[in-house]
């Protein structure tokens, strides 16, 4: 079955490091989405990306963070300096366009800032 | 301002019986209320939708109703097994922007 796969599962940085998490969306999917998930609390959007451009970002989502899809498979996270309240996992997500909007979700990486 | 409300307190029940969880919003239109189940560290996995003209549908040993009345969706597990234990996710769907989840609900099944 398709999946979507994340590296690295786990990263552990200092503050103010540059971090790019990657994802690889299901081959045949549009849409693609992070999300993240601090411990213990909900899972929040963050971005989402359609047609090489961001469709949409939450208040999260600040001029620290961008994303990019630089070939047809990838699908990447950045955050340029890295604070610790970003220690997190972080969820990439696709979806086709059935328009149900079912998301299917990667397994995560998770980030620890130091 | 949108909300989605689940019950934040951990269900627990016995194997066997039937676990009933809570959604509720408000200030959304959903056109499908989503189900998702998410284990301790991993993503959240879709388990099943409905839609708004749908009042019930039932997925092997789930059933989930939706009420667009009383802006409520229940998430029920016949004959819950203590690997149903985890916590469920709810998300409005209204197709005009992304998913965005309630806090969701532990659930924990005793053997």
């Amino acid at each position: 079955e398709p999946e979507v796969t994340q590296t690295p599962s786990h990263q552990v940085t200092q503050m103010g490091q540059e971090v790019i998490l990657r994802c690889v969306p299901i081959s045949n999917h549009l849409y693609f989405y992070w999300y993240r998930q601090i411990l213990g609390q909900k899972v929040e959007f963050l971005v989402s990306f359609y047609n090489n451009e961001i469709s949409e970002k939450s208040e999260i989502f600040d001029d620290q963070f961008s994303v990019e899809r630089p070939d047809g498979s990838n699908f990447t996270l950045k955050i340029r300096s890295t604070k610790l309240e970003d220690s997190a996992m972080y969820f990439c997500a696709s979806t086709g366009t059935g328009g149900t909007g079912e998301l299917f979700f990667g397994e995560g990486s998770r980030l620890t800032v130091l | 301002s949108q909300k989605i409300e689940q019950n934040s307190e951990a269900l627990n029940i016995q194997e066997g019986k039937t676990a009933t969880l809570t959604c509720n919003y408000t200030n959304y239109s959903p056109a499908y209320l989503q189900w998702y189940r998410q284990d301790p560290g991993r993503g959240p996995v879709f388990l099943l939708l409905i839609r708004e003209n749908e009042k019930e549908k039932r997925k092997e040993r789930l059933k989930v109703t939706f009420d667009t009345t009383l802006k409520q969706s229940l998430f029920h597990i016949t004959a819950s097994q203590p690997a149903d234990s985890a916590t469920y996710l709810c998300a409005p769907y209204t197709g005009r922007r992304a998913l965005t989840f309630g806090s969701g609900t532990r659930l924990q099944v005793q053997p």
